[in-house]
């Protein structure tokens, strides 16, 4: 059965923090993907990989950094986390085309207070 | 880039009545038209999609129709059941090299028994 992990269900962190979220993926993907969901905005593409130690912004990378040093891991980094980053945080991975399903994690509740 | 509109953002149907989901498209270049289902707790899942060169698909209960000119498609669910509540996202693509899934705003579905 195909896997993606996150590291963490529901994360708390306050204003100023450095914080990581992990993901691994088991499918030997190509793709991995950075989301944020919010209520009533959907699901928005903060960065994306499309190989090992490639990244490219997504639509709202702006406060966030990514690193992928291996195949299955891709993790999403907040420099100094924001009130306003609190959201839903999911992480995907597919092969590479978009035309291939994305197989999404089980998401990361961040607050930041 | 790619604008992907969803209507309507909430829809509480009677169960074994059909439902319908709309989204519109602004980018004519796509031709890649996934749906996916979140479930409560649980990352999106892939559970139907559409190519271009089809104009609708059906698997058992749920289908999707698309119309290139208007650049819209829609999901239809008949014979509701209790596990079809959930939020749905469509989403839109060109299916080549590795460009990005754009999506919709979601459609929380509730099925009234």
């Amino acid at each position: 059965d195909v896997k993606v992990t996150q590291s963490s269900r529901y994360l708390v962190k306050r204003t100023g923090e450095k914080v990581f979220l992990e993901c691994v993926q088991d499918m030997d993907h190509e793709n991995m993907f950075w989301y944020r969901q919010d209520p009533g905005l959907g699901l928005r593409l903060i960065y994306f990989s499309y190989d090992v130690k490639m990244k490219e912004k997504g639509d709202i990378p702006e406060g966030y950094s990514v690193s992928r040093e291996k195949k299955e891991r891709f993790s999403l980094i907040l420099e100094s986390a924001s009130t306003n980053q609190t959201s839903m945080y999911l992480c995907a991975s597919s092969l590479p085309r978009a035309g291939y399903e994305q197989y999404f994690g089980p998401g990361t509740r961040l607050t930041v207070t | 880039g790619e604008n992907v509109e969803q209507h309507p953002s909430t829809l509480s149907v009677q169960e074994g009545d059909s439902a319908v989901i709309k989204c519109t498209y602004s980018d004519s270049a796509s031709n890649y038209f996934p749906w996916y289902k979140q479930e409560l707790g649980k990352g999106p899942q892939l559970i139907i999609d559409i190519r271009s060169n089809v104009g609708e698909k059906k698997d058992q209960r749920i289908a999707v129709t698309l119309n290139k000119t208007a650049k819209h498609f829609s999901l239809h669910i008949t014979e509701t059941q209790p596990e079809d509540s959930a939020v749905y996202f469509c989403a839109a693509s060109i299916d080549f090299g590795n460009e990005k899934l754009t999506f919709g705003t979601g459609t929380r579905l509730t099925i009234i028994p």
